[in-house]
Order: C-alpha cells, then structure tokens, then sequence
C-alpha cells in the first residue's frame, strides 16, 4: 500500500503564475481533503473532495479550486499566486463512510512563491 | 469559525523530563485527533480521541478528552530524544463531514 502520495514534492513559481499540486489517495479511500501549512504555523483547510464534488470548504479565495476524479485523485489549483501562498500543501485521504476516522497525510508539497 | 488553541507554543525539556501539551476549542467537538510532525515532515496521525472525559494510552503518552468535548491535553513521560516534533491537537466539529481545524502546535525542543 502505498497510502497518500503527492506530486511534486517541491516547486518554485514567479508571483503571477498558476500552479496544479496532485495528490492520489491511500488505497480504497474516497474523501481527499488540502490543507495548507504555512512555516510555524498548523495546517489550515482549503476544500474536501467527495465523489467528484468540493463538499467544504474553509478560507480560502476562489484562486484555490479543485478537482476529484473518478479514480478518487485530486488536483489542487492556485491562480494569479501570491507571495503569501508559499507554503507546504497537504493532502489527506480518509474514508467519508467513516466519520470518525483518522486522516492519512501525504509527505506534501512545498510550494515557493518568489 | 471554529478555533482551536494550543498551549504553550513551545517547550523545552531534558531527556527524561515529562511534557504536556494543552489544547482548547472555542466550539464543542465531535472528535479530536492529535498529530506529530517531524522537522520537514508530514503531520503523522497519533490517536483520536470520541468520548467525553476519555483518557487513552499509548506507552509514555497519555492523551485526555474533556468532559465539555472542548479541551484536551497530551501528556509524554520521561521524555526521548525520539519524542523531539511539533504536536498538533486537530478538532472536529459535528457537521457530518470530518473537517479537522487544527491547533497552532507546540513544538517540543
């Protein structure tokens, strides 16, 4: 099993641009959820994703969206990227039929902003 | 919206000594999950508490739920070198989607 990977795993972007971070979730998980972790800071939620549908959503501007695929990945968007967007973005996978249930971390993507 | 608040930011200890962390939600919980995150890692899933006033154990880690369902601590006796993270409490409220709004961590020196 290989449980919740993310790709890339590091990335540099000019203020301006847009970005797709992907994530495949831990086998036979249905729920994808993106948090962002500034430095210092604890992970803060963006969106979930739920058969192919953003189900919650926290904060965040309509610069972040989303997408779920039927395989259960998910791509996270950022548009017109800010210096403040540099971060380490998680994703997290869980079972939605399980409502209390840990979730399971990918390594994340570090994303830099110059 | 929910917050969630951790005591204190940070805590520097001995080899040996105990450590405890605190955790406080301004709304009532449905659940509450604690994390630990390794310098350049990922948040690595620890154990999650559901019960009002559960006490739960894992070797030197003692984790509490509050009676209120709105705090939480996490106790580490004789602390090692290994226990060396930043811990989160993460909340979950009652809205029938696992939403987890994390705390601001303490990070353990």
């Amino acid at each position: 099993d290989a449980g919740v990977t993310q790709s890339p795993t590091h990335l540099i972007k000019t203020r301006g641009q847009q970005v797709t971070l992907r994530c495949s979730p831990k086998s036979g998980h249905d729920t994808v959820s993106w948090y962002q972790q500034a430095l210092g800071q604890g992970p803060q939620f963006i969106f979930q994703y739920y058969e192919e549908e953003e189900r919650q959503r926290g904060n965040f501007p309509d610069r972040f969206s989303g997408h779920q695929f039927p395989n259960y990945s998910s791509e996270l968007n950022v548009n017109a990227l800010l210096l403040g967007d540099s971060a380490l973005y998680l994703c997290a996978s869980s079972f939605a039929s399980l409502r209390d249930t840990e979730a399971f971390f990918g390594q994340g993507t570090r994303l830099t902003v110059v | 919206g929910q917050q969630v608040m951790q005591i204190p930011q940070y805590q520097h200890v001995q080899e040996g000594e105990d450590f405890t962390t605190y955790c406080n939600s301004s709304t009532t919980l449905s659940n509450i999950q604690w994390y630990k995150q390794r310098p350049g890692g990922h948040p690595v899933f620890l154990i999650q508490l559901v019960k009002s006033g559960e006490v739960k154990k894992q070797k030197r880690l003692t984790f509490q739920f509050g009676e209120a369902k709105k705090n939480s601590s996490l106790h580490i006796t004789a602390t090692q070198t290994t226990d060396v993270g930043t811990y989160f409490c993460a909340g979950d409220e009652d809205t029938g989607f696992q939403k987890l709004v994390f705390g601001t961590g303490t990070r353990l020196l």
